[in-house]
């Protein structure tokens, strides 16, 4: 079964610029979570989507956006990039969402963005 | 102060020690407990996944959970140098899909 996939793996980009990561969760996981990891900051919740509707945004500015598609499929953007946006980006994927005891979250191994 | 504090470490232990990892938190509507391990370079990877309070145990490894005090706890017994990563925990309210995260606790396990 494969897992969450994250693309591009690595990314090097100039400040001012835009970018889209892209995220592919768990066949048949409908909500999609992105979080930014620093070592200072530590993983920082993004937003959440399910049912391609943002169901929960983290406290970042509006520059930070995402859509999900009707197969689940994930992508976030960042517009006019600044040097702090460097960061691990990772996206989560789990079967639903709600109060059920009985699932996790499902990492994938995550987008390293380098602003220069 | 940070909703869930986590000692970052770094901790290291000879192999086949029992290891303790800790978070407290302040949120008291925190109802789902996990820790993740995390290597170097690759994302979290969950261990362990709790409700509310009490234990749980899976192989190696053993979850506690203290809702009253606030604290929660990840027992590694007979540790390997594969367990050797950098340990998360995370929590949950019910009805919101966030996770807050500690900082993370970097283990190393000495052969």
């Amino acid at each position: 079964k494969a897992g969450v996939t994250q693309t591009p793996r690595y990314l090097i980009k100039t400040r001012g610029q835009q970018v889209t990561l892209s995220c592919s969760p768990i066949s048949g996981h409908r909500s999609v979570s992105w979080y930014q990891q620093t070592p200072g900051q530590g993983l920082q919740f993004l937003f959440e989507y399910f049912s391609e509707t943002q169901r929960n945004k983290g406290n970042f500015p509006g520059r930070f956006s995402g859509r999900q598609f009707s197969n689940s499929r994930s992508e976030m953007n960042v517009s006019t990039l600044e040097l702090g946006d460097s960061a691990l980006y990772l996206c989560a994927s789990s079967p639903d969402r709600g109060s059920s005891k009985n699932y996790g979250y499902t990492f994938g191994s995550g987008t390293r963005l380098t602003v220069v | 102060q940070k909703e869930v504090e986590q000692d970052p470490g770094p901790l290291s232990v000879p192999e086949g020690a029992i290891v303790s990892l800790n978070c407290t938190y302040s949120n008291s509507a925190f109802q789902y407990f996990m820790w993740y391990r995390q290597y170097s370079r690759k994302g979290p990877e969950l261990l362990m996944y709790t409700y509310s309070s009490g234990n749980k145990e899976d192989g190696r490894f053993t979850a506690q959970v203290d809702k009253s005090s606030k604290y929660i706890s990840l027992f590694i017994r007979d540790s390997q140098p594969s367990d050797s990563a950098t340990y998360l925990c995370a929590m949950r309210e019910t009805g919101n899909e966030k996770l807050t995260f500690g900082t993370g606790t970097r283990l190393t396990i000495i052969p």
